[in-house]
């Protein structure tokens, strides 16, 4: 069974600070996601990692893959409020086609003053 | 805006009833995804439909069912409700892939589900 992990859960950070969120996955299909959920909406893509050293940046965040570990992380740099939510890695269930995914448990990220 | 639309936004209704939650995908995709979000049990996936042909099934209940329509709009059918069954549910869908590229899901808002 495909298991996705991600620590840790809970993530209070002061402004300004860095933090990586991790995500350990069981699973060949090394196709990984990461989104982003506000509290009450709907789930927000941020990253496609599909190979081995994949590195992707999105403002404050950068994300990377690292398929022989099975272990993606999600980097956050000199963090500021309007990064508060929670965070989600996902994986594909098979290594090829549209397939459903495994999600994490989540990362709640809480940026403070 | 992801281009995946559901409604209702929210659904209200009491144990032993049934609802409907209807979803239409991004144009041009074929994969629509249902899952379920709650506090207890995270994002679970439910069912998946490809060109309206059942794909895959996850820890989807047998009071549940899902069908996808020939215009590739689906719906969940939830009967038979109970409390547990209060959840957030989200449709997803994905551009038709036939390799190991992106299998990249938009989600709809989704449908905030209340059991009473």
């Amino acid at each position: 069974e495909l298991k996705v992990e991600q620590n840790p859960l809970f993530l209070s950070m002061q402004e300004g600070k860095n933090y990586t969120i991790y995500c350990n996955y069981s699973t060949t299909s090394d196709r990984l996601y990461w989104y982003r959920q506000d509290p009450g909406k709907s789930l927000e893509s941020l990253f496609v990692l599909l190979s081995n050293g994949a590195v992707k940046q999105e403002g404050r965040l950068m994300a990377s893959l690292d398929t022989k570990a099975r272990l993606s992380t999600l980097h956050i740099t000199a963090a500021v409020h309007d990064l508060s939510a929670t965070y989600f890695c996902a994986v594909d269930i098979m290594y090829s086609g549209n397939t459903p995914l495994v999600f994490g448990k989540g990362t709640r990220l809480s940026v403070i003053a | 805006d992801s281009g995946v639309t559901q409604t209702p936004k929210h659904l209200i209704t009491a144990t032993g009833q049934r609802v409907t939650l209807r979803c239409s995908p991004r144009s041009g995709d074929l994969s629509v995804y249902w899952y379920q979000q709650s506090l207890d049990q995270g994002l679970q996936f439910l069912i998946q439909y490809y060109n309206g042909e059942e794909r895959a099934k996850g820890n989807i209940l047998e009071r549940f069912s899902a069908q996808q329509f020939p215009d590739l709009h689906s719906e969940l059918n939830l009967s038979s409700l109970e409390l547990g069954d209060s959840a957030l549910y989200f449709c997803a869908s994905s551009a038709p892939l036939a390799g190991g590229g992106s299998n990249e899901q938009f989600f709809g808002p989704g449908t905030r589900l209340t059991v009473l």
